[in-house]
């Protein structure tokens, strides 16, 4: 069981360009989850994804797109990086059902540096 | 929207001391509740969480939390601390019936011999 995994480890961008960060879960869960995380201000969500099919904005969507690909597989994107996405990004999942909070379980992040 | 404070930044304490570190939370009905510890450079691992029921809530780690609904607190307590306890402490909120879940600031721990 290897749990929540995230490619790739570490990634310098520079303004402009594009990438994605992938994410997967063996645990058969639900929902799934992108969080960046910045100094002094906690995590802060970026986009969900309740179910297979479903996805919702977070807190700071503006900049990101995601694809729920399947029940495994939750893929985060940066069509035009900018330095002020310079983070730590981490996919997290949950068995979770619509409308019911549990567990969270982290990937070990991706650090982005966008110059 | 719920909100979730952690006034403390940064705490220092010595190894074998007790430990008490703070969340508040802002949310109008009782929320589901959580703590996570992040060791440099890795994700969050749950420590323990409140959902209902005793309000005292064991965790991992020998760690414990308390659920005081007249002061809107979730602390975050340990006996007598290790100095492998050193890292950093979020508190989390989501209200029942909704997945999102809100993060605290965090706290960081440092523990000296």
């Amino acid at each position: 069981n290897a749990g929540v995994t995230q490619t790739p480890k570490f990634q310098v961008l520079k303004t402009g360009q594009s990438m994605t960060l992938q994410c997967a879960q063996d645990m058969n869960h639900n929902s799934m989850y992108w969080y960046r995380q910045d100094p002094g201000m906690g995590l802060r969500l970026i986009y969900y994804s309740a179910s297979e099919g479903t996805t919702d904005k977070g807190e700071v969507p503006n900049g990101y797109n995601v694809s729920r690909l399947n029940k495994r597989e939750f893929s985060l994107r940066l069509e035009s990086a900018a330095p002020s996405q310079t983070s730590v990004y981490f996919c997290a999942s949950s068995g979770s059902l619509a409308g019911v909070s549990d567990t969270q379980y982290f990937g070990p992040g991706t650090r982005l540096t966008v110059l | 929207a719920q909100s979730v404070t952690q006034p403390d930044i940064h705490i220092t304490v010595s190894e074998g001391a007790s430990l008490e570190l703070r969340c508040n939370y802002s949310y109008g009905a009782t929320p589901y509740l959580f703590w996570y510890v992040q060791s440099p450079g890795q994700g969050l691992q749950l420590l323990l969480k409140y959902f209902s029921g005793d309000t005292l809530v064991q965790g991992i780690k020998g760690f414990e939390a308390e659920f005081k609904r007249s002061q809107s607190s979730f602390n975050l307590r340990k006996p007598s601390v290790h100095w492998s306890d050193a890292a950093e402490y979020f508190c989390a909120v989501a209200p029942q019936g909704y997945q999102k879940v809100t993060f605290g600031t965090g706290t960081k721990l440092q523990v000296i011999p």
